[in-house]
């Protein structure tokens, strides 16, 4: 069963705008891990926030951990028509060999 | 140049065929796994190894076979292709569970099962 949830399933903004994707979880967590997929290409790993961390930046990218609500948020700022992709957040647990759960992901539209 | 290389791209089989997917890394990754997407579903985990000689099941093991080993290679089989196989196949590695660049992963392998 899908761990995380994408909040929303689909986003259109414009060039310039921010961007922000929230994803819920329902266990514990050792890390939370976003990943962007173009259309018909593989996952890119773009940022991990551990358990202990509350917020994170990346370049135009902010992540936030809430691990009282279970939630994550990704902002991206200022976007750009390259953007546009499917952002997918995946948590990872606490037990020794733990593996990613994956949400379903949240479309994001940039418009030039 | 270094990552992960599934192999092939694109696959029709039978039903009832059966099938090896390929998945090759070379940065000594430790961690592999297998994953289908399916549209409106995610990716969800069929199979995954911590290392050679080591695998375990995922979320939807049923169908599938795995083995591994050599560190690089992590080949999927399809016993007998059913069209609920049909789906995009990623082929995935790490350096650890928790490492700060997460999962590496391949191109993926578009199955469609007819």
């Amino acid at each position: 069963s899908q761990q995380g949830e994408e909040d929303p399933q689909a986003l259109s903004i414009q060039e310039g705008e921010n961007a922000t994707m929230n994803c819920s979880y329902k266990t514990s967590i050792n890390n939370l891990q976003w990943y962007r997929q173009n259309s018909g290409r593989g996952l890119v790993h773009l940022i991990l926030i551990r358990s202990n961390e509350r917020e994170k930046h990346s370049g135009r990218l902010r992540v936030t951990l809430d691990t009282s609500k279970k939630s994550s948020s990704l902002l991206i700022t200022a976007s750009r028509a390259a953007d546009t992709a499917s952002y997918f957040c995946a948590t990872m647990g606490n037990s020794g060999y733990s593996t990613l759960t994956f949400g379903k992901g949240t479309m994001l539209l940039v418009s030039p | 140049n270094a990552g992960v290389t599934q192999t092939p791209k694109f696959q029709v089989l039978k039903t009832g065929q059966s099938m090896t997917l390929q998945c090759a890394q070379d940065m000594n990754h430790e961690y592999m796994s297998w994953y289908r997407q399916d549209p409106g579903m995610g990716l969800r985990l069929i199979h995954y190894s911590v290392g050679a000689g080591i695998t375990d099941q995922g979320e939807v093991p049923n169908g599938y076979n795995v083995s591994r080993s050599t560190t690089e290679d992590f080949p999927l089989r399809l016993l007998s292709a059913a069209p609920s196989q049909t789906s995009v196949y990623f082929c995935a590695s790490s350096q650890q569970g928790g490492s700060e660049y997460g999962y590496t992963f391949g191109s993926g392998t578009r199955l469609t099962v007819v």
